[in-house]
């Protein structure tokens, strides 16, 4: 079966330091990766996408940075943390699109990030 | 941006049915619709999807009117553990050409109540 790995599940960072999240799907091979970000009391924002290996394509400008450097690992970065990063960070995989037609989104446990 | 819309909270009675509507008037004829639900502090969850015929599964059953610009998402008999916030997302069905993203909006708060 398919499992999604997300860590940390919480994590407090300064201002102005650097940030590394990473999620790892197990089960699975070529899948589809997002980033989404939720803000306190916000929707779902989706950050990042990935169909590939360093296939990285942004849905937003940011501060924040994603890289695929293996098929099933997926990682988001700053280098200088703001305070309006702060927020719930999920990661999802899809399965690629040409093996299923009506295929789903299975979301990680999620990280909540608080910038001080 | 999203393009449905929920109203922001419902309630429901515990033991009775949810309808919890979603409107769509602008999905295409290669959009889907799909039911994700969030529980306070969890990654999302996926509960039921449909294109233009009913649909049923062990958690839900999805209404889509026959004009497909809106449809209701049936927890026929609600719990407490059913409280959560639930998001309707129109699909873009995957192999057109893109990822067939999940855009989320900001979903209907069901509040359970015994």
């Amino acid at each position: 079966s398919q499992t999604i790995h997300q860590w940390p599940a919480t994590l407090v960072q300064p201002v102005g330091s650097p940030l590394s999240l990473e999620c790892t799907v197990e089960g699975t091979s070529n899948p589809n990766l997002y980033w989404y970000r939720q803000a306190a009391g916000r929707g779902l924002q989706l950050l990042f996408y990935s169909v590939g290996i360093g296939q990285i394509s942004s849905e937003v400008p940011q501060n924040l940075s994603a890289s695929r450097p293996q098929d099933r690992q997926f990682i988001l970065s700053s280098k200088k943390l703001l305070l309006s990063d702060s927020g719930f960070y999920l990661c999802a995989w899809s399965r690629p699109e040409y093996t299923s037609i009506n295929t789903e989104a299975f979301f990680g446990q999620g990280t909540r990030l608080t910038v001080v | 941006d999203a393009k449905t819309t929920q109203p922001p909270s419902m309630d429901c009675a515990e033991g009775r049915a949810a309808n919890l509507p979603c409107n769509h008037s602008t999905i295409s004829g290669n959009e889907y619709v799909y039911w994700y639900r969030q529980i306070h502090s969890q990654g999302p969850q996926y509960i039921i999807h449909g294109l233009k015929n009913n649909e049923t599964n062990e958690m839900a059953s999805l209404i889509i009117t026959e004009d497909r610009k809106s449809s209701t998402l049936i927890l026929p008999h609600a719990t407490l553990r059913d409280t959560a916030v639930y998001y309707c997302i129109v699909r873009v069905v995957p192999g057109s050409g893109n990822t067939g993203k999940l855009i989320f909006g900001q979903g209907t708060t069901l509040q359970v109540k015994p």
